[in-house]
This record gives structure tokens, sequence and C-alpha cells, in this order.
């Protein structure tokens, strides 16, 4: 089982509906990361969270401590959010990650 | 502020070769992460610098090696490559080991290993 979960592996949405990608992690954690990745490899880092939520735009993160479980959410998703999401734990012994394998997203036109 | 930059972009290794990338951190920042993504898969932790010693390690073997030099730039080498070490490597940079410090990462070099 590996320490960082995420689902769904795949994801197709149209234009505008709402989307939910969850992670879960076994690992303590010190920080919960999501990060998107593009085509071509480069890693935008999206948020960082040790509790509650926050928003950024169109879209919000929330993590839950107790039960190790963490969402992003896009509102209003849009072709241009097509992109892997990841997310990632950041150990309490440090600041290495440890990450999920990954969401594709594609948003549909 | 340029970011965190790597080098090259694109690199093409036969087996048994030696390969050695190279990663400029965003200013300000003192610690580096290197981590390997194979096609399909999320990201593996090789290895962190700090102070220009390796302070933590992933699951690779002696093979991956690196270094950290005084301005805080960083350099990993993997010796007798193999076609598993076919994968994007990417470099990420904080500021002070271990604190709640958002990374940031570069763009990637891409090795292929025929």
């Amino acid at each position: 089982k590996n320490e960082v979960e995420q689902s769904p592996q795949n994801l197709t949405a149209q234009e505008g509906e709402f989307i939910t990608i969850n992670c879960s992690y076994s690992v303590g954690i010190s920080a919960l990361h999501w990060l998107q990745q593009h085509p071509g490899g480069g890693i935008v880092s999206l948020f960082m969270l040790s509790s509650g939520k926050k928003k950024h735009g169109r879209l919000i993160a929330t993590i839950n401590i107790q039960e190790k479980h963490s969402s992003l959410h896009i509102t209003a998703s849009h072709p241009r959010d097509s992109a892997v999401y990841i997310c990632a734990a950041q150990e309490t012994s440090g600041s290495r990650l440890t990450f999920g394998e990954g969401t594709q997203l594609t948003v549909n036109p | 502020d340029a970011g965190v930059t790597q080098s090259p972009t694109h690199l093409i290794k036969t087996r048994g070769q030696q390969v050695t990338l190279r990663c400029s951190p965003k200013s300000g920042h003192d610690t580096v992460s290197w981590y390997q993504q194979a096609l399909g898969q999320g990201p593996q932790f090789i290895f962190q610098y700090y102070e220009e010693e390796e302070r933590q390690r992933g699951n690779f073997p002696d093979r991956f090696s690196g270094h950290q030099f005084p301005n805080y730039s960083s350099e990993l080498n993997v010796n007798a490559l193999l076609l598993g070490d076919s994968a994007l490597y990417l470099c990420a940079s904080s500021f002070r080991l271990g604190s709640y410090n958002e990374q940031f990462f570069g763009p990637g070099t891409r090795l292929t290993v025929l």
C-alpha cells in the first residue's frame, strides 16, 4: 500500500463541471501539497496546507488531519485546467515529499 | 528571480555511461531535493542536500550520488546507467531544512538511456 494514494487516477469532465480529486496518506505530515504538472514535466505548486481550507481563484484545497485525507476541488472547470494533479505529503521530520501517483484530468470544451 | 533552473533540459546516454545533472535553487533557498519521475508515475525522492551535506536519502542505490556547492546549487550524478534510469529528474528548492516552507520545482531534466 502506497503511503500517499490518490483517486481517481483519470478524470474526464465537461467544461464548467465541479471537479474533486481525493488524497489519502498514512504518514505523519507537517504539510500536504497539491501540485500541477503539465505535459513536458514542469511542476507548479498550487497549495501547501496543514489544516483547514485554502482557496485560490477557482481552486480549493481542504485537509482533515484526523482522517488523513485531503481534497482538491476545481469549480467551473475549463479546458486549460487539463493537467496531472499530484498530492504530496511533507514528512514531519524534514522537507522530503512523498508523492501520490497523480490524477490525469482532462476537461473537454 | 529566475526560480529553480535545471540543466540540461534533455539528455540521451547509453547503458553503462555516467551522467551529471545540475540544479540552481531559487534565490534565497538553501535546501535542494532531487526526485526521479518515471513515465506515468509520481516522483520518487532520491536525496536532499542542506549545508553541503546529504541530509535524507530515499531508496536509491549508491550509483546515485550528489553534491551541494557553497552557492547552494547542486548536482546529481548517476553512474553505470541502466535502461530503468530513464526518467524525468526534478529538482526542488526550499528555505531551511525541515521548516514549513513551500518547495519550488525546476522544469526537470529528461534523461533517456538507450
